[in-house]
């Protein structure tokens, strides 16, 4: 397995509360992505980063933040947490992007309930 | 976003049987395609690829093709085991970004 470490693994808060959800990497890889998984959804992409500081939106970013200020790690905010954040967080790395992607490794999961 | 279209959402075969997942997508730009096996409570692992500049891709009992005209493509597993049995994501990939399907259960029964 990759060396991609997610932090915590489970966490339970109430509404309203500041979430942060670390990804820590030990590969070096350039492109980290934040993915929430939910029944019938799939993996939706929240954010991702294509460089320490460089970060952008995905599809589903709206309550949600994240910061790289180095290589090896990733973070995701939720400022507010809301019940339908409640979710399986993922992050992924990847050591290919821009034109031609890559293999996605993905970390064991953080599973978040907001109650 | 890509819309990415996975059917079925569920899948249930004999031991022995083959499987066929396919994906439908609307970006032309698409360029690499790979698909994901997710056992329960694990994490998402690659299980093949396939580039658009190639239209079939085999690994043992495994194999993807793509079709770049129809905007489609195929996940075959052959000679299906129960350690088959797990969910499957197809995925497309799209400057910096990946889109993945909403999955299909396989259920491979002995």
């Amino acid at each position: 397995d990759a060396g991609i470490t997610q932090s915590p693994r489970h966490k339970v808060t109430e509404t309203g509360t500041p979430v942060t959800l670390r990804c820590h990497q030990t590969e070096n890889h350039r492109y980290m992505y934040w993915y929430r998984q939910d029944p019938g959804h799939g993996l939706r992409l929240i954010h991702y980063s294509y460089g320490v500081k460089d970060t952008d939106k995905g599809e589903v970013s709206d309550g949600y933040s994240v910061s790289r200020s180095k290589t090896e790690d990733f973070l995701l905010t939720l400022e507010s947490a809301t019940s339908s954040q409640t979710s399986v967080y993922f992050c992924a790395i990847s050591a290919r992007g821009l034109v031609e992607g890559g293999e996605l490794f993905f970390g064991e999961g953080s599973r978040l309930t907001v109650l | 976003g890509e819309n990415v279209e996975q059917h079925p959402s569920t899948l249930s075969v004999q031991e022995g049987d083959s499987a066929v997942i396919k994906c439908t997508y609307s970006d032309s730009a698409s360029n690499y395609f790979p698909w994901y096996k997710q056992e329960l409570g694990k994490r998402p692992q690659l299980i093949i690829d396939i580039r658009s500049n190639v239209g079939e891709k085999k690994d043992q009992r495994i194999a993807v093709t793509l079709n770049k005209t129809a905007k489609h493509f195929s996940l075959h597993i052959t000679e299906t085991q129960p350690e088959d049995s797990a969910v499957y994501f197809c995925a497309l990939y799209n400057f910096n970004k990946f889109y993945f399907g909403s999955g299909t259960k396989l259920n491979v029964k002995p």
